[in-house]
Formats: structure tokens, C-alpha cells, sequence
């Protein structure tokens, strides 16, 4: 079945840098990739996602690009802000089904 | 438009016990699906509705079961529960099959002890 890997498992910056997290899936039919992020007490928000004829995808301070020949894809923020500290996820999906496989996750600290 | 409902927000129970978990998507949408989150084995699929059927399931045992209403609200129920089932039970909806975006809900922590 499929299986996502993320990392770095923990990241901390500055207030002000980029951070870039990066995932690598294992099946090849995989078409959805969304990224979630997850504050303390709080369920996944969905921030940005892509679908594999897609490259890159921008939306203001984040992005995310997908490699399909090597598998990978990774979200991208700039200029990073304190209340960006959060666990973000990245997950896959398959055509057809609705479950997600998540990566382990990146626990994200901006630093002001 | 209202976000994904989840009842109760905490749960307290013990070992042998069963619980009912519930869940109301986003108006409009019509797929539910129910993941489990703890530190060790992170977020894992447990199963997929989509009009009042059950689509997907996960690699969880019989004792966790799960129904969808006419009106696409969702519950899952854990018979006999044991210590290892304490985690956060998350709902997410999406508008319907082959509608990739999933939006979650605040969950459900349970405790068993």
C-alpha cells in the first residue's frame, strides 16, 4: 500500500525565513497531495494541496511543488511568522478513494 | 457555511466499554471519513461513507464500526474498548467521491482507562 515520508520531523527558524518541509510517497498512481496544518487542540486545516498534473502551486506565502518522477513533493513558506508554528502534515491519495496516508508530520517553531 | 461538528470534544471511559462517536460534515457534502491520531502511529485511516455505505476501511479490527444517515451525518462506535484505543478520533468531509479536499473537525479525544 502506500506510504508517505516526511521530513524534517522538527524545524525551527527565524520570524522572517523560509522553511521547507518535503514528503516522498511510494505509489506511483497517487494523484491528490494535500498539506495540513495542525495546532495544538485543534484538527488538520487544509492550507494548500496539488493534484499531480500540476508542478507547483502558489497561494500568497506558501507553495508546494510536486516532482512525480522521483516521488517527491514539498510545501514551501516564506517569510515566516511566529503564528506559523504549528504541526504541518503532508498526505497522498489514489484515484477513486478518499483515504489519506499521511506523513509523521513536522512540528514547525518560528522563532520571533 | 458551518465548519465539521464533532461530539462530544472529550471522553472519558473504561477498559471493556464500548462508545459512540459523532460526527456532522460541512453542509452539502456527502463523503465522511474517520481517522484515528496518536503519537506512536500517527494519523491513520480507519474508514470512508459515502450515502449511507461504507467505501474504504482501514487496517483496524472489527471492533471499530461506523454508520452514515440519510443526511450524511456519521457516528462510529469502539466495542470493548482497550487501553491502545485512547487517541483523537477526527472526522473529515468532503463534498463527495473522487472531491479530493478533506475538511477536519476539532475531534474527539478519548481516554480509556
Amino acid at each position: 500500500g502506500e506510504n508517505v515520508e516526511q521530513h524534517p520531523s522538527t524545524l525551527s527558524v527565524q520570524e522572517g525565513d523560509s522553511a521547507v518541509i518535503k514528503c516522498t510517497y511510494s505509489d506511483s498512481a497517487s494523484n491528490y497531495f494535500p498539506w495540513y496544518k495542525q495546532e495544538l487542540g485543534k484538527g488538520p486545516q487544509l492550507i494548500i494541496d496539488i493534484r499531480s498534473n500540476v508542478g507547483e502551486k502558489k497561494d500568497q506565502r506558501i507553495a508546494v511543488t510536486l516532482n512525480k518522477t522521483a516521488k517527491h513533493f514539498s510545501l514551501h513558506i516564506t517569510e515566516t511568522q511566529p503564528e506559523d508554528s504549528a504541526v504541518y502534515f503532508c498526505a497522498a491519495s489514489i484515484p477513486g478513494f478518499q483515504k489519506l496516508v499521511f506523513g509523521t508530520g513536522t512540528r514547525l517553531l518560528v522563532s520571533p | 457555511k458551518a465548519g465539521v461538528t464533532q461530539t462530544p470534544r472529550y471522553l472519558i471511559k473504561t477498559r471493556g466499554q464500548q462508545v459512540t462517536l459523532s460526527c456532522s460534515p460541512i453542509s452539502g457534502h456527502r463523503s465522511v471519513s474517520w481517522y484515528q491520531q496518536t503519537p506512536g502511529q500517527g494519523l491513520q485511516f480507519l474508514f470512508e461513507y459515502f450515502s449511507e455505505t461504507q467505501r474504504n476501511k482501514g487496517n483496524f479490527p472489527g471492533r471499530f464500526s461506523g454508520r452514515q444517515f440519510s443526511n450524511s451525518r456519521s457516528e462510529m462506535n469502539v466495542s470493548t474498548l482497550e487501553l491502545g484505543d485512547s487517541a483523537l478520533y477526527l472526522c473529515a468531509s468532503s463534498l463527495g467521491r473522487g472531491h479530493g479536499e478533506q475538511y477536519f473537525g476539532p475531534g474527539t479525544r478519548l481516554t480509556v482507562t
